[in-house]
C-alpha cells in the first residue's frame, strides 16, 4: 500500500496550510499524522482521521474521504514549520503500518 | 508520561550486526506494544517491526530474515537486532509505543542515527 504526499508546502503566517496524503481508497482506513521538528522526536498530532491527542492545538484538524486524506493547520505559526507524515494501518497489508514520504512545511 | 530513549553504536561496519536498545521511563513495557521505525537519509519513515504485549512479533517482509525485536522487562528495554547490515540500513532509528488500537504510534523516542560504513 502506497501513500503519496507532496514534498513541500509553503504558507504565510496566519494563513491556512493543507497537506494531502493520497492512497487507494484511503477513506476506508484510519489515518494518523505526525509532526517532526528538526532534531526532535515525531509527535502524534491526529489519529483516526481527525482525533487530536490531549495537548495538541485545535488548529490542527484532519479529514479523510475517497482517495485523499488531509491535514489542515489553521492560523499557521512559525513554530509549525516541520516535517509532517501521514500513516495508515493496513489490515490486509504486509507491512501493516505504512507511512507517506513526508511533507516539509515552510512558514514564509 | 512515558519517555523513550534509544541507545547503541552509531557506526556499524558492513556485514556486521546493528544492535539498539530502547529504554522506557514512566511505563511498564510489558503492558504495551512496541515498534521500531527508521528514516533513511532524505526518505520517509519506514516501519521495521513490532512486539505485541503478548510476546508475538511481526516484521517488515523485506527485513524479516535479518531482524529481531525483543523485550527485557527487568531492564524496561526493547531491543532491535539487525544482522548483515549494508549502507542501505543507514538511518535514524526510532522506537515507538503503539496506541491502544494498535493502529498508530502515540509516543516516540528521539531517535539515533546509525551509519553503516
Amino acid at each position: 500500500y502506497v501513500l503519496t504526499q507532496p514534498p513541500s508546502v509553503s504558507v504565510a503566517p496566519g494563513q491556512t496550510a493543507t497537506i494531502t496524503c493520497e492512497g487507494n481508497n484511503i477513506g476506508r482506513k484510519g489515518v494518523s499524522w505526525y509532526q517532526q521538528r528538526p532534531g526532535q522526536a515525531p509527535v502524534l498530532i491526529v489519529y483516526r482521521d481527525g482525533v487530536r491527542p490531549s495537548g495538541i492545538s485545535e488548529r490542527f484538524s484532519g479529514s479523510n474521504s475517497g482517495n485523499t486524506a488531509a491535514l489542515t493547520i489553521s492560523r499557521v505559526e512559525d513554530g509549525d514549520e516541520a516535517d509532517y507524515s501521514c500513516q495508515v494501518w493496513d489490515s490486509d497489508g504486509d507491512p501493516f503500518w505504512v507511512f507517506g514520504g513526508g511533507t516539509k512545511l515552510t512558514v514564509l | 508520561q512515558v519517555r523513550l530513549q534509544e541507545s547503541g553504536p552509531r557506526l556499524v561496519r558492513p556485514s556486521e550486526t546493528l544492535s539498539l536498545t530502547c529504554t522506557a521511563s514512566g511505563d511498564s513495557m510489558s503492558s504495551s506494544s512496541w515498534s521500531w521505525i527508521r528514516r533513511p537519509p532524505g526518505k520517509g519513515l519506514e516501519w521495521i517491526g513490532y512486539l505485541h504485549s503478548d510476546g508475538t512479533t511481526s516484521y517488515r517482509p523485506s527485513l524479516q530474515s535479518r531482524v529481531v525485536i525483543s523485550l527485557d522487562t527487568s531492564k524496561s528495554q526493547v531491543s532491535l537486532t539487525l544482522t548483515s547490515v549494508t549502507a542501505a540500513d543507514t538511518a535514524v532509528y526510532y522506537c515507538a509505543r503503539l496506541g491502544a488500537s494498535m493502529t498508530f504510534f502515540d509516543t516516540w523516542g528521539q531517535g539515533i542515527l546509525v551509519t553503516v560504513s
